[in-house]
C-alpha cells in the first residue's frame, strides 16, 4: 500500500525561527516520485518541489531545502529564517513510478503559522 | 502561460441535485486530475484523464464521474448530490507523457451542498 504521514497537524513559530516539516511515506514501488505542495488560503496547490526516488541529493532552494532519506522512507522540508507570507497549509504527496499515471497521494497536511 | 482555470469558483446547490464542474489545463498539457477535499478526508484522488481516456479512478461512488474533450478540458459531474459532497473539487493538469512530471493545480471550486 501507498501512504504519506505528516505527524505535524499544526506548527506555530515566531518569525525568523527555522522550522522543518516532517514527512514519511510507504510504497513498494522501486522508483516513485515525492513532492511537496504549499496551499494558501486562496486554496490552490503551488507546487514546490519534485524529487525522484533514485536521487537523494538534498537540494537548497533560497529559504528552503529538502532532506531526502531512502532508509527511513523519509522527505522533510525545512524553511530557514521563516516569514509571515510562509503561513499556509503544506502537503507532501507521493506519486507510483511503476505505472503511468498522474495519481497523487498525498499527506494530511501540515498547517504552519509564522507570526510576526 | 495562463495557469489552470477552474470555473466556477463557488456553487450551492441543494441535496439531490446534480452539478458540473469545469477544468482548462495549462496549454499542452494532456492530463487532468481531480481531486476532492474536506476537513476530514484531506486530498482524495477522484480520476485521471489522459487524452480523452480515463487513465486511473479512486474509491469514489458512481455518483461522482468526468470526461475530457479533444482540447484537453475535463469536466466533472457529481450527480445526486450529498451533504458529504461539500467540498473543495480540485483540477490538476500535466503533461502526462510521464510520472516525472510536476502536477499545476487550479485554484479549485468550492461546492456546498444544502
Amino acid at each position: 500500500a501507498q501512504k504519506v504521514t505528516q505527524a505535524q497537524t499544526e506548527i506555530s513559530v515566531v518569525e525568523k525561527e527555522d522550522v522543518t516539516l516532517d514527512c514519511v511515506y510507504e510504497t513498494r514501488d522501486t522508483t516513485y516520485y515525492l513532492f511537496w505542495y504549499k496551499q494558501p488560503p486562496s486554496g490552490e496547490l503551488v507546487f514546490l518541489i519534485r524529487r525522484n526516488s533514485f536521487d537523494e541529493q538534498n537540494e537548497i532552494s533560497g529559504r528552503y531545502s529538502w532532506n531526502f532519506q531512502k532508509s527511513t522512507s523519509s522527505f522533510n522540508f525545512t524553511i530557514t529564517a521563516s516569514q509571515v507570507v510562509d503561513s499556509a497549509v503544506y502537503f507532501c504527496a507521493l506519486r507510483h513510478g511503476s505505472s503511468n499515471t498522474g495519481k497523487l497521494i498525498f499527506g494530511q497536511g501540515t498547517t504552519l503559522q509564522v507570526k510576526p | 502561460k495562463a495557469g489552470v482555470t477552474q470555473t466556477p469558483r463557488y456553487l450551492i446547490k441543494t441535496r439531490g441535485q446534480q452539478v458540473t464542474l469545469s477544468c482548462s489545463p495549462i496549454s499542452g498539457h494532456r492530463s487532468v486530475s481531480w481531486y476532492q477535499q474536506t476537513p476530514g478526508q484531506g486530498l482524495q484522488f477522484l480520476f485521471e484523464y489522459f487524452s480523452e481516456t480515463q487513465r486511473n479512478k479512486g474509491n469514489f461512488p458512481g455518483r461522482f464521474s468526468g470526461r475530457q474533450f479533444s482540447n484537453s478540458r475535463s469536466e466533472m459531474n457529481v450527480s445526486t448530490l450529498e451533504l458529504g459532497d461539500s467540498a473543495l473539487y480540485l483540477c490538476a493538469s500535466s503533461l502526462g507523457n510521464t510520472p516525472n512530471t510536476e502536477a499545476f493545480f487550479g485554484q479549485g471550486t468550492r461546492l456546498t451542498v444544502v
